[in-house]
């Protein structure tokens, strides 16, 4: 399961929803990550979920997961400049080692 | 309750030489892996060590090693340098080696000169 894939660029206007999409390849995958980079820095865990879950919801972020499809989203509302970021997917295999994507650039205008 | 931690923050080292990163994981936590991310990628598992043995290892060569002490920290040695090396090394915690929850530091940068 090491084919994570994103799309690279994201831009929203402030107090917009933003939603970014993920797929991976590994069926077997045991939990889903969503991690938030800032310029510098290192990987912020923003959420994670089971991989039997469909969704999880955590004050401004939504999780879904089609597992049928090997499609993950995260959908963050309300989105404001301090979310300004990269955001990556991860999945995670039973041993615990996770497979990233590239990483999607959120862009929030004022 | 202290996060996960790394030292140094940056280092410069010049090509063919060694060096040694460290990492203290986050309280309670017994499981470390470690993770390269070159400049615009996503971070690309080394390894994983779990009660001081590396459980498993990501296709990187033997250049890369590692160990982990009986207080759970870790470190991480790269020998004989390259400049493709230069990347920004991440430490990650968990518990158990396989749960949900991981947790990084904040990485060392290494430029390799």
């Amino acid at each position: 399961g090491e084919d994570v894939e994103q799309s690279l660029f994201l831009s929203v206007r402030e107090g917009d929803s933003s939603v970014i999409n993920c797929t991976y390849t590994d069926s077997s995958s045991t939990y889903l990550y969503w991690y938030k980079q800032e310029p510098g820095a290192g990987l912020q865990l923003l959420t994670y979920i089971f991989s039997n879950m469909d969704m999880k919801q955590d004050q401004r972020l939504t999780v879904l997961l089609n597992k049928k499809d090997k499609h993950l989203s995260l959908r963050i509302a309300d989105t404001q400049t301090g979310d300004s970021a990269i955001y990556f997917c991860a999945e995670g295999s039973t041993l615990g080692r996770l497979y990233f994507g590239r990483g999607t650039q959120l862009t929030v205008w004022p | 309750d202290a996060g996960v931690t790394q030292s140094p923050t940056h280092l410069i080292k010049t090509r063919g030489q060694q060096v040694t990163l460290r990492c203290s994981p986050k309280s309670g936590h017994d499981t470390v892996s470690w993770y390269q991310q070159a400049l615009g990628q996503g971070p690309q598992f080394i390894f994983q060590y779990y009660e001081e043995e590396e459980r498993q290892r990501g296709n990187f060569p033997d250049r890369f090693s590692g160990h982990q002490f009986p207080n759970y920290s870790s470190e991480l040695n790269v020998n004989a340098l390259l400049l493709g090396d230069s990347a920004l090394y991440l430490c990650a915690s968990s518990l158990g080696g396989a749960s949900s929850e991981q947790y990084f530091g904040p990485g060392t940068r290494l430029t390799v000169t």
